[in-house]
């Protein structure tokens, strides 16, 4: 059964600052790898998607990458602002079948400190 | 756009009442999901659907019933509510190729907050 662990499981950091989010997951035989944002109350909003054959995906000032054969995920955020305050969650697909059925990490919940 | 709409966005139920959650998408996405979400466990995948008329049983589905009679919705039923089932329920959709993954983003409703007395 595929397990996702994310650490830490908080973080607060001053603005400004970049911060590197963790997550790892037990079966490396992945179609894909997701991070998404959730903020207070809210859904989940779609930041990053990397293939199994990808390394690393790049949105503005988010960076993810993925080494599969170690089953290890990095998020990047770049000169964080207190705006990127949220809870961050990556999520693994597995490999390509009927339905996608992602499991889940608990998250990270990072504040931005002003 | 509206994308993934869930409704009703909170409830409280009385232990051993039911109701419905529904979702409905406008993506004309084949595939949908049910997931709850509760404090320090992540999401768990409750009920999925590949297409119109099709369902089958996540991870937690035990207390939960769902149907798909048209393909935009998804429906959640909670036959006899209890307080376990206290959670928030996301509902999600994606696109399929050719009835498998298309390996494409998948997008989430806004939250149902469900809390059982």
């Amino acid at each position: 059964k595929q397990e996702v662990t994310q650490i830490p499981a908080a973080l607060s950091v001053p603005e400004g600052e970049n911060l590197v989010l963790n997550c790892s997951f037990t079966d490396s035989a992945i179609y894909n790898l997701q991070w998404f944002r959730q903020d207070p109350g809210k859904g989940l909003t779609s930041l990053l998607l990397i293939q199994s054959s990808q390394r690393e995906q790049t949105s503005g000032r988010l960076n993810a990458s993925l080494d599969k054969s170690s089953g290890r995920s990095t998020l990047y955020i770049a000169a964080s602002q207190p705006g990127d305050s949220a809870t961050y969650l990556c999520a693994v697909r597995p490999q390509k079948s009927s339905g996608d059925k992602l499991t889940f990490g608990t998250g990270t919940r990072l504040a931005v400190r002003p | 756009n509206a994308g993934v709409t869930q409704t009703p966005k909170f409830r409280v139920l009385k232990t051993g009442q039911s109701m419905t959650l529904l979702c409905a998408q406008d993506m004309n996405h084949e595939y949908m999901y049910w997931y709850r979400q509760d404090p320090g466990m992540g999401l768990r995948l409750i009920h999925y659907s590949v297409g119109e008329g099709t369902t089958a049983k996540g991870e937690v589905p035990d207390g939960y019933n769902v149907s798909r009679l048209k393909k935009q919705n998804f429906l959640l039923g909670l036959e006899s509510a209890a307080p376990s089932q206290t959670s928030v329920y996301f509902c999600a959709s994606s696109y399929s190729v050719g009835g498998q993954s298309s390996g494409n983003t998948i997008y989430f409703g806004e939250g149902s907050w469900l809390t059982v007395v």
